[in-house]
């Protein structure tokens, strides 16, 4: 099984500001990292796949990067809004998914 | 498109019941997969199925789990008896591909909570 880690494991924000996560995976036999928003009662939303070395990604407000060769990939999301409270999940793509244990954001009013 | 369908959405019951999980996949995703998701922890999976076919059940807990596909649509996920460690939200997800769906999508229902008394 493999290791994949996030961090923060949560995170408290006020409305407007920018934050951005973590996501670890280990750097050999990469295929493919997704990230997935996952409101609470809601399906987990996927927001990017990536694939290659050096990807950026952009919807919206939020963004993410991805170094394979070093194992991690960033989510940032600019000028927070409440509505963006959520679980980000991101997943490791080997045979199957290995997903991380999530960032639970907060974005205060 | 329509999603993927899960019911319930929430359940309560008591340790030793049986219960059962229903998913109904996005029309022609062959794959599809149940995920057990406890508390402060992601998502595992449980079992895969390609059409009606097992692919990986190797977290499947056999002793208690059971998970069933007929005729390659909708799928039942059973406990019997449950554990207060069950505790957890059931994801049933499906994709187009039977290998691994990196680029094609994989979409998920809203899960199942479950909470074992």
């Amino acid at each position: 099984i493999l290791n994949v880690e996030q961090s923060p494991q949560s995170l408290h924000v006020q409305e407007g500001d920018s934050t951005n996560f973590t996501c670890s995976f280990p750097s050999s036999n990469f295929y493919a990292l997704h990230w997935y928003r996952w409101e609470t009662a809601k399906s987990p939303e996927a927001l990017f796949v990536m694939t290659l070395n050096g990807d950026e990604k952009k919807k919206g407000r939020i963004s993410a990067t991805l170094n394979t060769k070093e194992g991690y990939s960033y989510l940032y999301i600019k000028g927070s809004q409440p509505e963006d409270s959520a679980t980000y999940l991101c997943a490791f793509i080997e045979a199957q998914f290995y997903f991380g244990t999530g960032t639970s954001l907060t974005v205060i009013p | 498109e329509a999603g993927v369908a899960q019911s319930p959405r929430y359940k309560i019951i008591e340790k030793r019941q049986s219960v059962a999980f229903w998913c109904n996949p996005i029309s022609g995703h062959a794959t599809l997969y149940w995920y057990q998701q406890i508390l402060g922890q992601g998502p595992k999976l449980l079992i895969q199925f390609q059409n009606n076919g097992v692919v990986d059940d190797s977290q499947l807990p056999k002793d208690r789990f059971s998970a069933e596909r007929l005729k390659g649509v909708d799928s039942t996920l059973k406990i019997q008896p449950a554990k207060l460690e069950d505790s957890a939200v059931y994801l049933c997800a499906s994709s187009l591909q039977s290998r691994v769906p990196g680029d094609y999508g994989y979409t998920f229902g809203s899960g199942t909570r479950l909470t074992v008394v």
